[in-house]
Order: C-alpha cells, then sequence, then structure tokens
C-alpha cells in the first residue's frame, strides 16, 4: 500500500520568511495530492491539491510542487504570517479510483514574532 | 446537511466497555472514511466505503473494532472491549465519488479510556 514520508516533524520560521515542507510518496499509481491544515483543537482543512498531470499550482502564499519521477512533493509557504502557525498534513491517494488518502505524520510549523 | 456532523464530541468510557462514534456525512456524498488521531500524531486510516460497494477494512488495528454504514448514509464505529490504547480523537470524512476534490472533515470525538 501507500506510505507517505513527511519532514520536518516541526519547523520553525520568522514571521515573512518562506517555510518550506516536503514529502515523499511509494505507490507509482497515486494520482492525487492534498494538503491539510490543522490548528490547534480543529479540524484538518484542505488547503490545497495537486494533481499528477501538473507540477506545480499556486494560491497566493501557498505554491504546491510536484515531481512524479522522484515520487516527492512539496509545500512552499512565502510571506509567513502568525495565522499560518498550524500541523500540515501531506496526503496521497489514486483519486478517481475511489482509493483512501493516506496522510504523512504532519509538520508542526511555529511562525516566530 | 452543511458539514459533516460527529458525535458524541466527547466520550470517556471505562477500559472493556463497548462504545459507538457516529458521523453524519455530506448530504450526496458517496464516500465516507474513518481515521484516528492520537495525540500529537498523524492521521491513521481506519476504514472507507463507496456506495454500494464492499468497504475497504484494510486499516482497522483489530477485530475489536467494527464500522457499518446504513442506507448509504451515516455511519457507526464500533470498538468493542476498550483499551487505554484507543484513546484517541476518532474523525469522520466524506466527499463526492469520481471527483477531484478532497474530504471534508468532521470535527471528530474524542475517546478516553480510563
Amino acid at each position: 500500500g501507500e506510505n507517505v514520508e513527511q519532514h520536518p516533524s516541526t519547523l520553525s520560521v520568522q514571521e515573512g520568511d518562506s517555510a518550506v515542507i516536503k514529502c515523499t510518496y511509494s505507490d507509482s499509481a497515486s494520482n492525487y495530492f492534498p494538503w491539510y491544515k490543522q490548528e490547534l483543537g480543529k479540524r484538518p482543512q484542505l488547503i490545497i491539491d495537486i494533481r499528477s498531470n501538473v507540477g506545480e499550482k499556486k494560491d497566493q502564499r501557498i505554491a504546491v510542487t510536484l515531481n512524479k519521477t522522484a515520487k516527492h512533493f512539496s509545500l512552499h509557504i512565502t510571506e509567513t504570517q502568525p495565522e499560518d502557525s498550524a500541523v500540515y498534513f501531506c496526503a496521497a491517494s489514486r483519486k478517481n479510483r475511489d482509493d483512501k488518502i493516506i496522510f504523512g505524520k504532519g509538520t508542526r510549523l511555529h511562525i516566530l514574532p | 446537511g452543511a458539514g459533516v456532523s460527529q458525535s458524541p464530541s466527547n466520550k470517556v468510557t471505562e477500559k472493556g466497555k463497548d462504545v459507538e462514534l457516529r458521523c453524519d456525512p455530506i448530504s450526496g456524498h458517496t464516500a465516507l472514511y474513518w481515521y484516528r488521531q492520537s495525540l500529537g500524531q498523524g492521521l491513521e486510516f481506519l476504514i472507507y466505503f463507496q456506495g454500494n460497494s464492499a468497504p475497504d477494512k484494510s486499516g482497522l488495528p483489530s477485530d475489536r473494532f467494527s464500522a457499518e454504514r446504513t442506507g448509504g448514509s451515516v455511519s457507526t464505529l464500533t470498538i468493542q472491549r476498550t483499551q487505554q490504547e484507543d484513546s484517541a480523537v476518532y474523525l469522520c470524512a466524506s466527499s463526492p465519488s469520481g471527483t477531484s476534490h478532497g474530504y471534508t472533515f468532521g470535527s471528530g470525538t474524542r475517546l478516553t479510556v480510563v
């Protein structure tokens, strides 16, 4: 089955700097890669996703990149703000084959004032 | 409904007792998933329902865990003879089938086994 590795487990960046979280996956059939943000005590929420026919996707300060050959994908947050502090989860699935989403173990992002 | 609804939001039970956790997915969502999140840990897949297909139970950690989904809507996750290591937040999610959308999660049930 699919296995998703995520690093780092904890990341601290100065407010205004960029943050990068990296993930690898094992199943070459995976074709859908969502990212979720979980604030303390709240449910995970989808913030951005990318499909395997696309190499990069941006949404304001957030961007994701995907390298299918190497089976890794990354989340980039620019101009970080205090409200970006949360746990971020990467995930992979074989979407449209109705398969479940397998999550990485999460990255706790701290934005330092 | 407007979102994925889970009940109860908190459950404290004695070791050895059975518990039932309920999930009411978004109306029209054919796919329903259960995940477990232990303190400070990631999201562990438990079970997945898709329409009338047989559920994918590959993530259930032991035969004490079971789940059903009646009428293609509400789902119940049952844990028999609870153990302290079952303490976690149990999250339910739903999604439309065959789309490029991710899940919508419920707010979870925090289970504490004492």
